[in-house]
Protein backbone atom coordinates (compact mmCIF):
# COMPACT_ATOMS: atom_id res chain seq x y z
CA UNK A 1 0.00 0.00 0.00
CA UNK A 2 0.98 3.55 -0.58
CA UNK A 3 1.66 5.58 1.93
CA UNK A 4 3.38 9.06 2.85
CA UNK A 5 5.04 9.08 5.97
CA UNK A 6 6.23 12.47 7.86
CA UNK A 7 8.30 12.85 11.12
CA UNK A 8 8.51 14.67 13.23
CA UNK A 9 4.78 15.59 14.20
CA UNK A 10 6.05 18.35 16.17
CA UNK A 11 9.34 20.25 16.46
CA UNK A 12 10.50 23.14 18.41
CA UNK A 13 13.50 25.20 17.55
CA UNK A 14 15.06 28.22 18.83
CA UNK A 15 15.26 31.45 16.24
CA UNK A 16 18.77 30.59 14.15
CA UNK A 17 18.89 26.37 15.24
CA UNK A 18 18.66 24.97 11.99
CA UNK A 19 17.31 21.35 11.69
CA UNK A 20 15.64 18.87 9.10
CA UNK A 21 11.85 17.42 8.29
CA UNK A 22 11.26 14.07 6.88
CA UNK A 23 8.93 12.80 4.40
CA UNK A 24 9.34 9.05 3.48
CA UNK A 25 6.87 7.38 1.09
CA UNK A 26 6.24 3.93 -0.28
CA UNK A 27 4.95 4.61 -3.91
CA UNK A 28 6.27 2.64 -7.04
CA UNK A 29 6.81 4.77 -9.93
CA UNK A 30 7.26 8.30 -8.13
CA UNK A 31 6.09 10.82 -10.54
CA UNK A 32 6.67 13.32 -8.20
CA UNK A 33 7.00 14.64 -4.30
CA UNK A 34 5.56 18.38 -3.42
CA UNK A 35 6.05 20.10 -0.37
CA UNK A 36 3.54 22.97 1.01
CA UNK A 37 3.60 24.71 4.06
CA UNK A 38 0.48 26.00 6.15
CA UNK A 39 -0.66 28.54 8.23
CA UNK A 40 -3.35 28.28 11.04
CA UNK A 41 -6.34 29.15 9.33
CA UNK A 42 -4.95 29.31 5.94
CA UNK A 43 -4.88 26.76 2.78
CA UNK A 44 -1.83 25.04 2.38
CA UNK A 45 1.11 27.08 -0.06
CA UNK A 46 3.12 25.26 -2.58
CA UNK A 47 6.68 25.42 -2.12
CA UNK A 48 8.63 22.53 -4.19
CA UNK A 49 8.54 20.08 -6.56
CA UNK A 50 10.45 17.15 -6.82
CA UNK A 51 10.50 14.67 -9.63
CA UNK A 52 13.88 12.47 -9.20
CA UNK A 53 16.81 11.34 -6.98
CA UNK A 54 19.42 13.60 -6.08
CA UNK A 55 17.57 16.70 -7.23
CA UNK A 56 17.50 19.76 -4.89
CA UNK A 57 15.19 23.05 -4.58
CA UNK A 58 15.79 25.90 -2.71
CA UNK A 59 14.13 28.71 -1.26
CA UNK A 60 15.24 31.25 1.11
CA UNK A 61 15.77 29.31 4.28
CA UNK A 62 14.54 26.04 3.07
CA UNK A 63 15.97 23.24 1.13
CA UNK A 64 13.98 20.41 -0.28
CA UNK A 65 16.14 17.30 -0.94
CA UNK A 66 14.96 13.64 -2.55
CA UNK A 67 16.55 10.09 -2.61
CA UNK A 68 14.55 7.26 -3.63
CA UNK A 69 13.01 6.47 -0.71
CA UNK A 70 12.90 9.65 1.69
CA UNK A 71 12.93 13.51 1.11
CA UNK A 72 14.15 15.90 3.52
CA UNK A 73 13.74 19.69 4.19
CA UNK A 74 16.40 21.46 5.65
CA UNK A 75 15.61 24.75 7.31
CA UNK A 76 18.84 27.19 8.14
CA UNK A 77 18.85 29.58 10.59
CA UNK A 78 15.09 29.54 10.85
CA UNK A 79 12.89 32.73 12.08
CA UNK A 80 9.65 32.84 13.70
CA UNK A 81 7.89 34.06 10.77
CA UNK A 82 8.84 30.29 9.55
CA UNK A 83 6.70 28.74 11.89
CA UNK A 84 3.92 26.78 10.66
CA UNK A 85 2.82 23.38 9.07
CA UNK A 86 4.92 21.53 6.36
CA UNK A 87 2.96 19.38 3.97
CA UNK A 88 4.48 17.06 1.45
CA UNK A 89 2.30 14.79 -0.69
CA UNK A 90 2.77 11.64 -3.72
CA UNK A 91 0.61 10.55 -5.93
CA UNK A 92 0.87 6.90 -5.59
CA UNK A 93 1.62 4.48 -8.23
CA UNK A 94 -1.38 4.27 -10.64
CA UNK A 95 -3.34 6.88 -9.22
CA UNK A 96 -3.26 10.27 -9.76
CA UNK A 97 -4.67 10.79 -6.18
CA UNK A 98 -2.54 12.89 -4.27
CA UNK A 99 -1.64 11.29 -1.28
CA UNK A 100 -0.75 13.78 1.75
CA UNK A 101 1.50 12.95 5.18
CA UNK A 102 0.31 14.30 8.61
CA UNK A 103 2.39 17.24 8.96
CA UNK A 104 5.27 18.50 10.76
CA UNK A 105 4.26 21.40 12.95
CA UNK A 106 7.06 23.62 13.29
CA UNK A 107 7.84 26.37 15.86
CA UNK A 108 10.07 28.45 15.91
CA UNK A 109 11.11 30.78 18.78
CA UNK A 110 12.46 34.03 19.23
CA UNK B 1 -3.50 38.15 -10.09
CA UNK B 2 -5.93 36.97 -7.96
CA UNK B 3 -6.03 33.92 -5.65
CA UNK B 4 -8.43 31.14 -5.44
CA UNK B 5 -11.45 32.40 -3.54
CA UNK B 6 -13.60 30.11 -1.25
CA UNK B 7 -17.20 30.96 -0.13
CA UNK B 8 -18.46 31.03 2.37
CA UNK B 9 -15.53 31.15 4.86
CA UNK B 10 -17.75 29.21 7.56
CA UNK B 11 -21.04 27.88 7.32
CA UNK B 12 -23.26 26.09 10.43
CA UNK B 13 -25.29 23.62 9.49
CA UNK B 14 -27.41 20.69 11.69
CA UNK B 15 -27.34 17.06 10.73
CA UNK B 16 -29.53 16.51 7.99
CA UNK B 17 -28.85 19.18 5.75
CA UNK B 18 -27.43 19.76 3.05
CA UNK B 19 -24.57 22.17 2.04
CA UNK B 20 -23.09 24.26 -1.06
CA UNK B 21 -19.71 25.28 -1.51
CA UNK B 22 -18.25 27.17 -4.02
CA UNK B 23 -15.03 28.04 -5.69
CA UNK B 24 -13.00 30.71 -8.19
CA UNK B 25 -9.62 29.52 -9.16
CA UNK B 26 -6.88 31.71 -10.53
CA UNK B 27 -7.97 32.88 -13.74
CA UNK B 28 -6.56 30.86 -16.26
CA UNK B 29 -6.91 27.73 -14.35
CA UNK B 30 -8.87 25.22 -15.40
CA UNK B 31 -8.31 22.20 -13.01
CA UNK B 32 -10.17 22.31 -9.41
CA UNK B 33 -9.42 20.07 -6.79
CA UNK B 34 -11.46 19.96 -3.71
CA UNK B 35 -9.64 18.27 -0.16
CA UNK B 36 -11.12 17.54 3.16
CA UNK B 37 -8.94 18.86 5.82
CA UNK B 38 -9.80 16.99 9.68
CA UNK B 39 -7.65 16.88 12.36
CA UNK B 40 -8.23 12.78 12.08
CA UNK B 41 -7.63 12.40 8.82
CA UNK B 42 -5.42 14.80 7.62
CA UNK B 43 -5.91 16.68 4.08
CA UNK B 44 -7.83 14.10 1.71
CA UNK B 45 -8.28 14.52 -1.60
CA UNK B 46 -12.29 14.40 -2.88
CA UNK B 47 -12.03 15.19 -6.53
CA UNK B 48 -10.76 17.32 -9.41
CA UNK B 49 -12.95 19.03 -12.05
CA UNK B 50 -11.27 20.15 -15.63
CA UNK B 51 -13.45 21.75 -18.52
CA UNK B 52 -16.85 21.14 -16.45
CA UNK B 53 -15.57 17.26 -16.14
CA UNK B 54 -14.85 15.08 -12.86
CA UNK B 55 -11.29 13.57 -13.73
CA UNK B 56 -10.56 12.31 -10.96
CA UNK B 57 -12.37 11.27 -7.32
CA UNK B 58 -11.09 10.53 -4.04
CA UNK B 59 -12.78 7.67 -1.86
CA UNK B 60 -15.51 9.92 -0.16
CA UNK B 61 -19.22 8.47 -0.55
CA UNK B 62 -21.60 9.58 -2.64
CA UNK B 63 -23.03 12.34 -0.47
CA UNK B 64 -20.16 14.53 -1.63
CA UNK B 65 -20.47 15.69 -5.26
CA UNK B 66 -19.29 18.38 -7.01
CA UNK B 67 -19.42 20.31 -10.95
CA UNK B 68 -17.47 22.99 -12.08
CA UNK B 69 -18.63 25.66 -14.68
CA UNK B 70 -17.84 27.03 -18.11
CA UNK B 71 -15.78 29.71 -16.85
CA UNK B 72 -13.85 27.58 -14.18
CA UNK B 73 -15.92 27.93 -10.89
CA UNK B 74 -16.55 24.77 -9.08
CA UNK B 75 -19.38 24.27 -6.37
CA UNK B 76 -19.33 21.01 -4.10
CA UNK B 77 -22.10 19.72 -2.46
CA UNK B 78 -22.82 17.66 0.44
CA UNK B 79 -25.92 16.11 1.27
CA UNK B 80 -27.34 14.45 4.33
CA UNK B 81 -24.78 16.25 6.21
CA UNK B 82 -23.58 14.07 8.93
CA UNK B 83 -21.12 15.07 12.29
CA UNK B 84 -18.37 13.66 10.84
CA UNK B 85 -18.21 16.57 8.17
CA UNK B 86 -17.47 18.73 10.11
CA UNK B 87 -14.07 20.02 8.43
CA UNK B 88 -12.18 22.26 6.46
CA UNK B 89 -12.68 22.28 2.98
CA UNK B 90 -10.16 23.16 0.29
CA UNK B 91 -10.83 24.32 -3.04
CA UNK B 92 -7.10 24.53 -4.97
CA UNK B 93 -6.33 25.55 -8.42
CA UNK B 94 -3.46 24.59 -11.40
CA UNK B 95 -2.67 24.97 -14.79
CA UNK B 96 -3.70 22.29 -17.17
CA UNK B 97 -0.82 19.55 -17.62
CA UNK B 98 0.19 19.59 -14.43
CA UNK B 99 0.49 16.29 -12.16
CA UNK B 100 -2.32 16.36 -9.70
CA UNK B 101 -1.04 17.66 -6.26
CA UNK B 102 1.65 19.54 -7.94
CA UNK B 103 1.82 23.30 -7.95
CA UNK B 104 -1.52 23.80 -6.19
CA UNK B 105 -2.56 27.21 -5.46
CA UNK B 106 -5.21 26.42 -2.57
CA UNK B 107 -7.47 29.21 -1.25
CA UNK B 108 -8.46 29.89 2.62
CA UNK B 109 -10.69 27.20 2.54
CA UNK B 110 -13.89 26.89 3.98
CA UNK B 111 -14.84 25.47 7.43
CA UNK B 112 -17.97 23.64 8.26
CA UNK B 113 -19.17 22.79 11.30
CA UNK B 114 -22.27 20.42 11.68
CA UNK B 115 -23.88 20.13 15.03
Amino acid sequence: EDQVTQSPEALRLQEGESSSLNCSYTVSGLRGLFWYRQDPGKGPEFLFTLYSAGEEKEKERLKATLTKKESFLHITAPKPEDSATYLCAVPPGGSYIPTFGRGTSLIVHP
Amino acid sequence: KAGVTQTPRYLIKTRGQQVTLSCSPISGHRSVSWYQQTPGQGLQFLFEYFSETQRNKGNFPGRFSGRQFSNSRSEMNVSTLELGDSALYLCASSLPGTVQGDTQYFGPGTRLTVL
